[in-house]
């Protein structure tokens, strides 16, 4: 079945710093992944995405790195910002995974701190 | 150019009462997907719908729960006969497609308390 984990619940940086947030998944099917950012209060934002054609992809401040041989996917956030302060999730869907339409399936999230 | 709209923010119901939430996709998206969300948990898929259509309710529990996208106004997400365990937040996202790799929007949810 689908299953998305996160390997640290809760992550810390100093401003300025670069953060990295990881994710794994177990679903081979899966080709689509979606980093979501959630503040307190809020709904997700759509951050990045990348298919599974791409093992990297570029956005402001962040970049999406995808490994499908190890079925992992991370997040990493350059200069670190006050601002950047929320969970994040990581969600995954696909043609072979969902069956249609977009049904994603979230990690459970990792609280990103920032530091100052 | 607002996003999706949902209402009310925060709902509170007594055990057995109905509750109601409402969303309305962002302008031109025909696709909502309505997710659960428990506290420091994921987000769980609960269904799919388009216009007059339910897609893919896989996620809805089998009974006391609903939810309808008419043509007309926003997509209602209906829980019957509530119960505590149905306190969380309920957020709906839309999309312009219903292809898989069609972005999300979300909006800013419903929490709802059972007391």
């Amino acid at each position: 079945g689908e299953s998305v984990g996160l390997h640290l619940p809760t992550l810390s940086v100093q401003e300025g710093d670069n953060s990295i947030i990881n994710c794994a998944y177990s679903n081979s099917a899966s080709d689509y992944f979606i980093w979501y950012k959630q503040e307190s209060g809020k709904g997700p934002q759509f951050i990045i995405d990348i298919r599974s054609n791409m093992d990297k992809r570029q956005g402001q401040r962040v970049t999406v790195l995808l490994n499908k041989t190890v079925k992992h996917l991370s997040l990493q956030i350059a200069a670190t910002q006050p601002g950047d302060s929320a969970v994040y999730f990581c969600a995954l869907g696909g043609r072979g995974v969902t069956g249609g339409g977009n049904k994603l399936t979230f990690g459970t999230g990792t609280q990103l701190k920032v530091e100052l | 150019n607002a996003g999706v709209m949902q209402n009310p923010r925060h709902l509170v119901r007594r055990r057995g009462q109905e509750a109601r939430l409402r969303c309305s996709p962002m302008k031109g998206h025909s696709h909502v997907y309505w997710y659960r969300q428990l506290p420091e948990e994921g987000l769980k898929f609960m269904v799919y719908l388009q216009k007059e259509n339910i897609i893919d309710e896989s996620g809805m529990p089998k009974e006391r729960f609903s939810a309808e996208f008419p043509k007309e106004g926003p997509s209602i997400l209906r829980i019957q006969q509530v119960v505590r365990g149905d306190s969380a937040a309920y957020f709906c996202a839309s999309s312009a497609a219903g292809q898989y790799n069609s972005p999300l929007h979300f909006g800013n949810g419903t929490r709802l308390t059972v007391t």
